[in-house]
């Protein structure tokens, strides 16, 4: 119940592409989701993040969409560009304990 | 600012050896965090520490690891004995706390370890 399964493993998209990475969670104590971006040698860096009561967060480029009713959620790039390249994971946090999914690598082609 | 610093960034040692990892959080940072990263997976959090006392550590195996916060400052974690399982990047953060979900965790860049 503790888990946040993430999706997909990898992706490859072209410059100027929308990659979309999904999240599910089973706890629904869960009441803030975050995205980390994390480049090779590097620790993750918070990216954007989402309360439950939202249905949408948008920064710049990057937006979440939360479904609370199915306990999704979701990260788009949108024109994407090969400086995205990197592993994102989202988040579940309780209390401030954060539970993280498994990581997608993103590579964006030129 | 300065961020989190962590040190030693790369250790091999062979296995049932020991191994300890260093970690200087963001300076007001009152809550530190270890987490293990294993190639491939989401960090997990190994412990948790509020200034100088512990607020979790429920997956810390602790027949083999402990951590130690002297002073609210500065942290280190031990591994002893180290196991082939224990490879992987043991990455450090910090957050301003007292601010529940939302406290934002800065993370260093990590001690990636390798056990032979």
């Amino acid at each position: 119940q503790q888990q946040v399964k993430q999706s997909p493993q990898s992706l490859i998209v072209q410059k100027g592409g929308i990659p979309i990475i999904n999240c599910a969670y089973e706890n629904t104590a869960f009441d803030y989701f975050p995205w980390y971006q994390q480049f090779p040698g590097k620790g993750p860096a918070l990216l954007i993040a989402i309360r439950p009561d939202v249905s949408e967060k948008k920064e710049g480029r990057f937006t979440i969409s939360f479904n609370k009713s199915a306990k999704q959620f979701s990260l788009h790039i949108m024109d994407s560009q090969p400086g995205d390249s990197a592993t994102y994971f989202c988040a579940a946090s309780k209390g401030g304990k954060l539970i993280f999914g498994q990581g997608t690598e993103l590579s964006v082609k030129p | 600012e300065a961020g989190v610093a962590q040190s030693p960034r790369y250790k091999i040692i062979e296995k049932r050896q020991s191994v300890a990892f260093w970690c200087n959080p963001i300076s007001g940072h009152a809550t530190l965090y270890w987490y293990q990263q294993i190639l491939g997976q989401g960090p997990k959090l190994l412990i948790q520490f509020q200034n100088n006392g512990v607020v979790d550590d429920s997956q810390l195996p602790k027949d083999r690891f402990s951590a130690e916060r002297l002073k609210g400052v500065d942290s280190t974690l031990k591994i002893q004995p180290a196991k082939l399982e224990d490879s992987a990047v043991y990455l450090c953060a910090s957050s301003l706390g007292g601010r529940g979900s939302t406290d934002t965790q800065y993370f260093g860049p990590g001690t990636r370890l390798t056990v032979l």
